[in-house]
C-alpha cells in the first residue's frame, strides 16, 4: 500500500496569514493527489484533486502543487472558516490511502 | 444538488452485524461509484472499498475482505454497507462518498457513528 505522510500534524495561524501543508507518498503517485477539509457537523469537502486542480466552488486562495511523491496544499490569506482538519489522499492506485491529517488552528 | 444522506448512529453488540445506508440524490445514482471510508476516533481515514451501482461491481481494500459487504438498490438510489462479526475495532464513523471515476471523492455523506459495545 502507498503510505501517505502528512506534515505538520498541527498548525496554528491567524486570519490573513498563508500556510502550507505537505504530503509525501512512499512511492510515485503521478499527479493523483487530493486534498480534503473536515469540519465538525459538515460533510467533508474536496478542495483539490489531481495535485493542483481546484474543485468547482472552492475559493482560489486554496492551491495545490506537486507530483510524483511530494505535494503541497497552500492556503493564502486565511479566512476564519478555513480552520479545521485537512487530509491528503492518493487516488492513483488501490487501496486508496490517506495522510494522517493536519489540524489547522486559530493562533 | 448532490446529496448523500446516511442513516443514523448505531449501537451494536460484539459479534453482531450492522447495515448502514447512504441515500443519494441530485445525480444519476447508477453512473457513479460509491466509496466507503472508515474513521476511528482520533485516527485518520481508511478506504474500505467501492461499489458501482450500475452493475453491482465491487472492489474492496483487502483489509476489509470478510468484514464489509457493499450493496446498492437502484430503485431507491441507496447504497449499503454491512459490517459483520463486529468488535471494538469496528467502532468508528463510516462515510460514503461519490466518485466520478477515475477522480477523487467529490461528495461525502455526513458519516454514521457505529459503536460496538456490550
Amino acid at each position: 500500500d502507498v503510505q501517505m505522510t502528512q506534515s505538520p500534524y498541527n498548525l496554528a495561524a491567524s486570519p490573513g496569514e498563508s500556510v502550507s501543508i505537505n504530503c509525501k507518498a512512499s512511492k510515485s503517485i503521478s499527479k493523483y493527489l487530493a486534498w480534503y477539509q473536515q469540519k465538525p457537523g459538515k460533510a467533508n469537502k474536496l478542495l483539490i484533486y489531481d495535485g493542483s486542480t481546484l474543485q468547482s466552488g472552492i475559493p482560489s486562495r486554496f492551491s495545490g502543487s506537486g507530483s510524483g511523491t511530494d505535494f503541497t496544499l497552500t492556503i493564502r490569506s486565511l479566512e476564519p472558516e478555513d480552520f479545521g482538519l485537512y487530509y491528503c489522499q492518493q487516488h492513483n492506485e488501490y487501496p486508496w490511502t490517506f495522510g494522517g491529517g493536519t489540524k489547522l488552528e486559530l493562533k | 444538488q448532490v446529496q448523500l444522506q446516511q442513516s443514523g448512529a448505531e449501537l451494536v453488540k460484539p459479534g453482531s452485524s450492522v447495515k448502514i445506508s447512504c441515500k443519494a440524490s441530485g445525480y444519476t445514482f447508477t453512473s457513479y461509484d460509491m466509496h466507503w471510508i472508515k474513521q476511528q476516533p482520533g485516527n485518520g481515514l481508511e478506504w474500505i472499498g467501492w461499489i458501482y451501482p450500475g452493475n453491482g461491481n465491487t472492489k474492496y481494500n483487502q483489509k476489509f475482505n470478510g468484514k464489509a459487504t457493499l450493496t446498492a438498490d437502484k430503485s431507491s438510489s441507496t447504497a449499503y454497507m454491512q459490517l459483520s462479526s463486529l468488535t471494538s475495532e469496528d467502532s468508528a464513523v463510516y462515510f460514503c462518498a461519490r466518485v466520478d471515476y477515475p477522480g477523487p471523492l467529490d461528495y461525502w455523506g455526513q458519516g454514521v457513528m457505529v459503536t460496538v459495545s456490550s
